[in-house]
């Protein structure tokens, strides 16, 4: 099945830092989608993408899809305590079948 | 706002035994999922389904099983429990038309986290 590998699995930063995770597929993606877990919490949606070269801003979020529709990366410009949890991205591999990625564990120190 | 729920927060059950984790949707979704989390492994798929009586296996079937009688309820069982099925069950549900908002976006339900003595 679709398979994207996430790195890296752990990240800890001092708040004000920025930070960034990566998805990466050996296959074209249609489409790629971010969530967000807290801590003690269910994944929330943040954002998908769609079209080859996207970026994407929320507030001190950035998303961005490759040009070839084979990664993606979410980056987080002076990361403040509210964004410790575990980013995850989702990918669609086949009809409506969902896989995520491993996740990316963000604590920030304050 | 799309509620999905799952009926147990927390369950303890002895190997051997059989367990349903119950989940209900309240949006017509035409599609369910059940992952399971675990540490450094993330979310897997065990099961999915995209209308009532369909389902598809995900990534990890072995030792599950599902049924979806209703749109709106998603069943997932462990015929025989084992202690490696240890684990946070995740229950989602998303809209299958493509050109509803939202489509093919997950919302998930709080997690049964279940543990196998």
């Amino acid at each position: 099945g679709q398979q994207v590998m996430q790195i890296p699995q752990y990240q800890h930063v001092q708040e004000g830092e920025d930070f960034t995770t990566y998805c990466n597929s050996s296959t074209t993606l249609s489409n790629i989608q971010w969530y967000k877990q807290r801590p003690g919490g269910h994944p929330v949606f943040l954002i998908q993408l769609v079209k080859s070269g996207e970026v994407k801003k929320q507030k001190r979020l950035t998303f961005q899809f490759g040009e070839a529709k084979k990664n993606s990366s979410l980056h987080i410009t002076a990361t403040q305590t509210t964004d410790v949890g575990t980013y995850f991205c989702a990918v669609e591999g086949g009809y409506q079948k969902v896989t995520f990625g491993t996740g990316t564990k963000l604590q920030v120190i304050p | 706002d799309v509620k999905v729920t799952q009926s147990s927060r927390y369950l303890v059950k002895r190997t051997g035994e059989k367990v349903f984790l119950e989940c209900v949707q309240d949006m017509d979704h035409e599609n369910m999922f059940w992952y399971r989390q675990d540490p450094g492994l993330g979310l897997r798929l065990i099961y999915f389904s995209y209308d009532v009586k369909m389902k598809e296996k995900g990534d990890i079937p072995e030792g599950y099983s599902v049924s979806r009688e209703k749109k709106e309820r998603f069943s997932l069982i462990l015929e025989s429990a084992s202690t490696n099925q240890t684990s946070m069950y995740l229950c989602a549900s998303s809209s299958g038309t493509p050109w509803r908002d939202g489509a093919n976006v997950l919302t998930f339900g709080a997690g049964s986290r279940l543990t196998v003595l």
